[in-house]
């Protein structure tokens, strides 16, 4: 079985601050993590895949097999970066597992 | 932005009525998802489709069917409508094997009254 576990339903930052949004993942295999990004009332949005190891908006996530973790960061928060965002697991069967989302606001 | 298209994006419906959501691509991706979104409990996967007429069922499929005759079209439809089915929905495609992205399409917002 495949679970994702996003401890926090809600983080709130100042603006400028450092934010990091956690993931943790139970996988027997060798899995394919994901951050998606949703605002407001819209399609959710890749943000990162662990296996491009790239930076987008300013936010970094690297994959921890030894913590099972993929936590989300960004050195310093921007107001549009006030949304919600989900950790998401693909594993067997070309399907993604979602974790239950962290909603970030940033504060001025 | 993928070329996803979900109908209807609102509606509101009657407790016991049939409803049908469509999804359709442009895309040709293979594997097709209809998930939905409620609060505390993210996107749960209800079916999906990993080719014409290749169907299986996710986490929350009860009280859901499925079908797809064509590549681009998957269809969700609630046989007999219930208020713990209102929900956001979301559609979803991908291709096959690791390293492919799935991209979702913009919901269907459905409220059984």
């Amino acid at each position: 079985a495949q679970r994702v576990t996003q401890p926090e339903k809600l983080l709130s930052v100042f603006k400028g601050a450092p934010v990091e949004l956690k993931c943790n993942y139970s996988y027997s295999g060798s899995p394919e993590l994901f951050w998606y990004v949703q605002y407001s009332r819209q399609r959710l949005q890749l943000l990162l895949r662990h296996i491009s190891r790239e930076s987008i908006k300013g936010f970094t996530a690297d994959l921890n097999k030894g913590e099972t973790s993929f936590h989300l960061k960004k050195p310093f928060a921007q107001e549009e970066d006030s949304a919600m965002y989900y950790c998401a697991l693909k594993g067997g069967g070309n399907k993604l597992t979602f974790g239950t989302g962290t909603q970030l606001k940033v504060e001025l | 932005d993928a070329g996803i298209t979900q109908s209807p994006r609102h509606k509101v419906t009657e407790t016991g009525t049939p409803v049908t959501l469509r999804c359709h691509q442009t895309e040709n991706h293979r594997y097709m998802y209809w998930y939905r979104q409620d609060p505390g409990h993210g996107l749960r996967l209800i079916h999906y489709s990993y080719g014409v007429k290749d169907t299986d069922k996710g986490e929350v499929s009860d009280g859901y069917s499925v079908s797809r005759s064509k590549t681009e079209d998957f269809l969700l439809t609630l046989e007999s409508a219930t208020s713990s089915q209102t929900s956001v929905y979301f559609c979803a495609i991908s291709e096959a094997g690791s390293g492919n992205t799935i991209y979702f399409g913009e919901g269907s917002w459905l409220t059984v009254v």
